[in-house]
């Protein structure tokens, strides 16, 4: 089964600047097969990310993301109020859909 | 627009089962799997299990398999979760979310149910 870790757990930054998660997998995943979600407090979570670098619909192009195998990045470019949020990322493999333990990107 | 709403809060005894619905709109709900995932307060997300709604065909995560069954009926566009064994640990807000069919990943989802288990 494939672990996925998350870092930071937390990260603390102000309005404006830039934000970069990472999650890295126990063994190698296909792309196309890797995804992020941002949840709200109370919220279900929103797909920002599919196939490792593309942006779900409606998602704003501050959000980005990259990554390979094993190590995969979410970049905020310019934080907005309303990006201080858990993120998850997520892959598909072997018939089973695995969640990070999420990065919380809090206001400094 | 595409729409899973689910049922209303539960509070559950241990050793109980509990059903949560989840009735979908807005699209063919044959053409699209159903997931259910999980979140224990405060913690992250777990992926439950996951039906073919066109079949009816389920496929479990293994810590699961035993307790959680669905089911879905085509003439509402509604799936069932069912958890039974109730204990403690099963304390939750459940979802059921669609699947994002070839990208192995999750595009909508429905806005939570609230189990929970007390004696």
């Amino acid at each position: 089964e494939i672990v996925l870790t998350q870092s930071p757990g937390t990260l603390s930054l102000s309005p404006g600047e830039r934000a970069t998660l990472s999650c890295r997998a126990s063994q190698s995943v296909s792309s196309s097969y890797l995804a992020w979600y941002q949840q709200m407090p109370g919220q279900p979570p929103r797909l920002l990310i599919y196939g490792a670098s593309s942006r779900a619909t409606g998602i704003p192009d501050r959000f980005s993301g990259s990554g390979s195998e094993t190590d995969f990045t979410l970049t905020i470019s310019r934080l907005e109020p309303e990006d201080f949020a858990v993120y998850y990322c997520q892959v598909y493999g072997s018939s089973v859909f695995t969640f990070g333990p999420g990065t919380k990107v809090e206001i400094k | 627009q595409v729409q899973l709403v689910q049922s209303g809060a539960e509070v559950k005894k241990p050793g109980a089962s509990v059903k949560v619905s989840c009735k979908a709109s807005g699209y063919t709900f044959t053409n699209y799997y159903i997931h259910w995932v999980r979140q224990a307060p405060g913690q992250g997300l777990e992926s439950m299990a996951i039906i073919n709604p066109s079949d009816g065909s389920t496929s479990y995560t293994q810590r699961f398999q035993g307790r959680v069954s669905l089911t879905r009926d085509t003439s509402t566009s509604t799936v069932y979760m069912e958890l039974s064994s109730l204990t403690s640990g099963d304390t939750a807000v459940y979802f059921c979310a669609r699947d994002h069919t070839n990208w192995g990943s999750i595009d909508y989802w429905g806005q939570g149910t609230l189990v929970t288990i007390s004696s």
